[in-house]
């Protein structure tokens, strides 16, 4: 498909196990993104890769959270240890070039119920 | 630090009546400002962009949006509502840092009736 493809779309964990979350950015594109929905509220930005490299990650709101995206295309985005305050969906988003007018193209995201 | 206010969690309109949703913005540069639209269970879709070129910026499915320095403001708008823009709204600005990180608003959820 030409958009930004997630999986799985719905994942449910039990507290404290281990989930990763995967992202297929449109090909070609150069900036990925991945952003988190609290129920009710606006996406958060989570963390940013140019190609391979993570550039910003100060949106991660704990080192259980780790994000890695190792040959500039597909990201993962793993939780360790989940908590219930990591329900959620995560967005992914991508970018054809690096830049502030660069528009996102989001995935449907993945909506994560931890139990 | 950048930030953006969104007036209005919800808003009910009818059918063919205007819509006018609002959004307030902070920015310690001139801003890059953003509508995007969420239908249930989906991601965004982006309705229109401000990049500094003109104030009244025109986007997809007769949504315009007109930038306001004076005011901080960037409120969306369309002349007729249609039973198809139920839907939420985000509005966002650029975080600066070059690569276009978007700091969102809580969003505004529109409802239209007939």
């Amino acid at each position: 498909g030409a958009g930004v493809s997630q999986s799985p779309r719905y994942k449910v964990a039990k507290r404290g196990q281990d989930v990763a979350l995967r992202c297929d950015p449109i090909s070609g594109h150069v900036s990925l993104f991945w952003y988190q929905q609290a129920l009710g509220q606006g996406p958060e930005f989570l963390t940013y890769f140019q190609n391979e490299a993570q550039l910003d990650k100060s949106g991660l709101p704990s080192d259980r959270f780790f994000a890695e995206r190792p040959e500039g295309s597909v990201s993962t985005l793993k939780i360790q240890r989940t908590q219930q305050e990591d329900s959620a969906v995560y967005l992914c988003a991508s970018s054809l070039a690096v830049g502030q007018g660069q528009p996102q193209h989001f995935g449907d995201g993945t909506r994560l119920s931890i139990l | 630090a950048q930030s953006v206010t969104q007036l209005g969690s919800h808003v009910s309109v009818s059918e063919g009546a205007l819509v006018l949703l609002r959004c307030n913005y902070s920015s310690s540069v001139p801003p890059y400002l953003f509508w995007y639209v969420q239908y249930p269970n989906q991601g965004l879709q982006l309705l229109l962009k401000y990049t500094s070129a003109a104030t009244l910026v025109k986007g997809i499915n007769g949504f315009e949006a007109e930038f306001k320095k004076s005011e901080t403001s960037f409120h969306l708008t369309k002349p007729s509502a249609h039973m198809s823009d139920a839907a939420e709204y985000f509005c966002a600005v650029s975080g600066g840092g070059g690569y276009n990180k978007l700091i969102f608003g809580a969003g505004t959820r529109l409802a239209v009736h007939p």
